[in-house]
């Protein structure tokens, strides 16, 4: 299986801030990536897909890019609702697997 | 307006089976755009995905599972179902059913809310 490895588990940022979420592939993925954002007691949202291409009505602070075995989720100016954690997952192949997850918290 | 609900036992005994439902409303599993997929969460924990079918009616399943996982749709009801074998407090977890875009990179965009299930005697 795929291993898709997220970084970092964990990251502390203040409303306003830049910030981006590393996702490597074990394996050359291509672009068959996407990045979900899951809030406490709530299902995962899609936000990008393709590696890079934004879902329809999520906001165009979140980017996403990368291909093959590297891949970023950038968030251009965190506001309040952001904080959240954050997974990659890719369906380059069976059995499709998801990063360990980023928890995003407000400094 | 796409709609997806879990529905099925909320407490399984160790070594019982786990069923589960996901009733989609407001668009056909028959859809060969799209194809409907499990995925798990054990409390405090990551994301797994358990598996897949499609409208075809072929299914794909996570390794660890396999044997003991069963995942069919049925169109006439516009539902598709999990069914997990042999549990163990291992299997607790909130399960997701969700929909996938076939032909578009890693697309899980609708899911349902989730239910929570419990393995304990």
């Amino acid at each position: 299986a795929i291993q898709m490895t997220q970084s970092p588990s964990s990251l502390s940022a203040s409303v306003g801030d830049r910030v981006t979420i590393t996702c490597r592939a074990s394996h050359g993925i291509r672009i068959d990536l996407g990045w979900y954002q899951q809030k406490p007691g709530k299902a995962p949202k899609l936000l990008i897909y393709g590696a890079s291409t934004l879902e329809s009505g999520v906001p165009s602070r979140f980017s996403g890019s990368g291909s093959g075995t590297y891949f970023t989720l950038t968030i251009s100016s965190l506001q309040p609702e952001d904080f959240a954690t954050y997974y990659c997952l890719q369906d380059y192949n069976y059995p499709r697997t998801f990063g360990q997850g980023t928890k995003l918290e407000i400094k | 307006q796409l709609q997806l609900q879990e529905s099925g036992p909320r407490l399984v005994k160790p070594s019982e089976t786990l069923s589960l439902t996901c009733n989609v409303s407001g668009a056909s599993i028959r859809d060969n755009n799209y194809y409907w997929g499990w995925i798990r969460q054990p409390p405090g924990k990551g994301l797994e995905w358990i598996g897949t079918v499609y409208f075809s009616g072929s299914t794909f399943y996570t390794p660890s599972l396999e044997g003991r996982l069963s995942i069919s749709a049925d169109t006439s009801t516009s539902q598709f179902s999990l069914n997990l074998g042999s549990v163990t407090a291992a299997d607790t977890a909130v399960y997701y059913c969700a929909r996938i875009r076939v032909m578009v990179a890693a697309a899980f965009d609708y899911w349902g809310p989730g239910t929570l299930v419990t393995v304990s005697a």
